[in-house]
């Protein structure tokens, strides 16, 4: 069955502590992995598609990363701006549509 | 690009009324929309997905009934809450896709649903 799981939960950093999240995921046949930032009260925001193993890209302080197995999301001298749910996503195709599975997510809180 | 807008942000309806909620894609053709439910502290469950000019379909659990989806135009989708309850408040998010193998996704600023 197709699933994904993120760790950790919940973290909790000092701003300027740089941390990583891990997303791993089982699915047949991958067809990118995304990388989604949602604030409190508000839809998701696209931040990164990776499509096969070894890509990276990155973006301010961000920078994601993909294994055949799992994925990374690397926070480099976080902000307090950056605090916010993290969730990663894989698509699935079922009837003839990409359907999104999508992580628990984790909770990013950056403290000054 | 690829800005999807919700509306309305916020509706507080009475127990039995009925909601419509709007999802629009402002500067791409949707051929594929989906409406998700959050829960607090949770993730995004896909209730739905619709293709323009078509039947939507429904995710196993989902009430098509209580979840009427109407997908108009290439631009414009509706989900309609019918007889709400309290348990059907949630945070109902819509996404938007230019083609149902399309692989992204982009996503509406959500609707906060609260039945009294």
């Amino acid at each position: 069955e197709d699933q994904v799981t993120q760790s950790p939960e919940a973290l909790r950093l000092q701003e300027g502590e740089s941390s990583s999240l891990n997303c791993s995921y089982t699915v047949s046949g991958l067809r990118g992995l995304f990388w989604y930032r949602q604030d409190p009260g508000k839809g998701p925001e696209f931040l990164f598609t990776l499509y096969s193993a070894g890509e990276e890209k990155e973006k301010e302080r961000l920078k994601a990363t993909l294994t055949k197995k799992e994925s990374f999301l690397h926070i480099t001298a976080p902000k307090p701006e950056d605090s916010a749910t993290y969730l990663c996503a894989v698509p699935r195709l079922s009837g003839g549509y990409n359907k999104l599975i999508f992580g628990a997510g984790t909770r990013l809180a950056v403290h000054p | 690009g690829a800005v999807v807008s919700q509306h309305p942000s916020r509706v507080i309806c009475k127990s039995g009324t009925s909601v419509k909620i709007e999802c629009r894609s402002l500067d791409f053709q949707a051929t594929t929309m989906f409406w998700y439910r959050q829960f607090p502290k949770q993730s995004l469950m896909l209730m739905a997905t619709s293709n323009e000019g078509s039947k939507a379909t429904y995710e196993q659990g989902v009430e098509k009934d209580k979840f009427l989806i109407n997908h108009a135009s290439l631009t414009l989708s509706t989900l309609t809450v019918t007889s709400a309850h309290p348990e059907d408040s949630s945070f109902y998010i819509c996404s938007a896709s230019p083609g149902p193998r399309y692989n992204e996704q982009f996503f509406g600023p959500g609707t906060r649903l609260t039945v009294l």
